[in-house]
């Protein structure tokens, strides 16, 4: 059974421009949330969809947002990029069958220069 | 103050040691987690709680809602382990990350 799939794995973009990250999530799991991680602030939650709703959304700026598609699928997007925007990035899938427990795909590390 | 808070920060001990890494939150919560993240990213979930004890292979994970609470427990400690543990805890409609604790386990 394929795990949570996460694109690109690393990316360097310039201060200023955006950026798109791509999460699959395990079959037949319908919620997915992402996650930001700097060493000084730790893990962080940024939002969570569910059937292509945002359900619950962290305390980021507008220049984060995010979408799911039909299969489940989301996209994250960091418009106008600052320094203090590179981080790792992951999503997570979980479903009712596995009592909303979370598996993690192995994160977007982005860099901004 | 942090809504959840983890202690120790660091702990160092040798292979075969019973392990105890605790979490204490502040907040009405609906579960509780305790993730693994090795060198490198990857995050693994090893338990999600919302009350009394979860037991997988050497893993323990106790919850005392009335205190606030968590524990999660190592026993016969390897360095197969030595990784960052971090609590999180579902509230309303975020979840909450503690700073984790770095384990490393001395061969």
């Amino acid at each position: 059974k394929a795990g949570v799939t996460q694109t690109p794995r690393y990316l360097i973009k310039t201060r200023g421009q955006q950026v798109t990250l791509s999460c699959s999530p395990i079959s037949g799991h319908r919620s997915v949330s992402w996650y930001q991680q700097t060493p000084g602030q730790g893990l962080q939650f940024l939002f969570e969809y569910f059937s292509e709703t945002q359900r619950n959304k962290g305390n980021f700026p507008g220049r984060f947002s995010g979408r799911q598609f039909s299969n489940s699928r989301s996209e994250m997007n960091v418009s106008t990029l600052e320094l203090g925007d590179s981080a790792l990035y992951l999503c997570a899938s979980s479903s009712y069958r596995t009592n909303y427990g979370y598996t993690f795909g192995s994160g977007t590390r982005l860099t901004v220069v | 103050k942090n809504e959840v808070e983890q202690s120790p920060q660091n702990l160092t001990a040798q292979e075969g040691e019973f392990i105890t890494i605790n979490c204490s939150y502040s907040v009405g919560i609906s579960a509780l987690h305790w993730l693994q993240q090795h060198p490198g990213g990857g995050i693994v979930s090893l338990f999600m709680l919302s009350s009394g004890k979860k037991k997988h292979g050497r893993l323990i994970a106790t919850i005392n809602i009335q205190e606030k609470h968590s524990s999660l427990h190592i026993t016969a400690s390897h360095p197969r382990d030595s990784a960052v543990y971090i609590c999180a805890v579902s509230e309303a409609d975020k979840i909450i990350f503690g700073k984790g604790t770095r384990l490393h386990i001395l061969p």
